[in-house]
């Protein structure tokens, strides 16, 4: 069976702070998918980024950055100097490659950035 | 960009009453989807659809049904809803990617209340 955790269920930091959302994955499958999205207060889902298993480099975009470590399990999320619009519930999720194509997520991380 | 509407974003609803939800894609994705999102449980599959009048379950279909007559449709109906059905839907699609998972895009959301 696949489970995503995001142990984290609320995280409140102070503009331009760091941050970092975690995110622990178990699959049994030795190919699958990471997916990382957020969700505004207006409710729709963004999608961030997705990773295949046999990627683990370290993505960049922007201000964000992702961490991914097969050894450990995680697909850790960074959000560098944080700014208000960051604010969101951010979802970690997980897929196999094959079959149908569901996608099981975490619990979710509510990140309140304040000014 | 993919574009997914709902028809709703807010719904109120008596016990016992027939709900339909309604979804519909723009990008002629083959796979769509409709989970529910309630705190602290992340979002849960109810149904999916690969293909025109081909369906399913997820991991909680109870109380559920679908449709999906054409394409870029996909509704989700509850047959009579119930207080415990009061919840975030969230509707997604993408298409079928060759050897992989390819990204889901998600709807809105319609919040459903019952009473």
């Amino acid at each position: 069976a696949q489970k995503v955790t995001q142990a984290q269920t609320e995280i409140s930091v102070v503009e331009k702070e760091d941050v970092t959302l975690d995110c622990v994955y178990e699959t049994r499958d030795t190919t699958y998918y990471l997916f990382w999205y957020k969700q505004p207060p207006s409710g729709e889902l963004v999608f961030l980024i997705r990773r295949n298993s046999f990627d683990e480099q370290n993505e960049i975009s922007g201000r964000y950055s992702w961490n991914f470590q097969k050894s450990t399990s995680s697909f850790n999320f960074t959000i560098t100097a944080s700014q208000v619009v960051d604010s969101a519930v951010y979802f970690c999720a997980l897929s196999a490659s094959w079959g149908a194509q569901k996608l099981v997520f975490g619990q979710g991380t509510r990140l309140t950035i304040n000014p | 960009d993919v574009k997914v509407t709902q028809s709703s974003r807010y719904l109120v609803k008596r016990t016992g009453e027939k709900v339909f939800l309604e979804c519909v894609q723009d990008m002629d994705h083959e796979n769509m989807f409709w989970y529910r999102q309630d705190p602290g449980l992340g979002l849960r599959l109810i149904y999916f659809s690969y293909d025109v009048k081909m369906k399913e379950k997820g991991d909680i279909p109870e109380g559920y049904s679908v449709s999906r007559e054409k394409k870029e449709r996909f509704s989700l109906i509850l047959e009579s809803a119930s207080t415990n059905q009061t919840s975030m839907y969230l509707c997604a699609s993408s298409i079928i990617a060759g050897g992989g998972t390819d990204t889901q895009y998600f709807g809105p959301g319609t919040r459903l209340t019952v009473l």
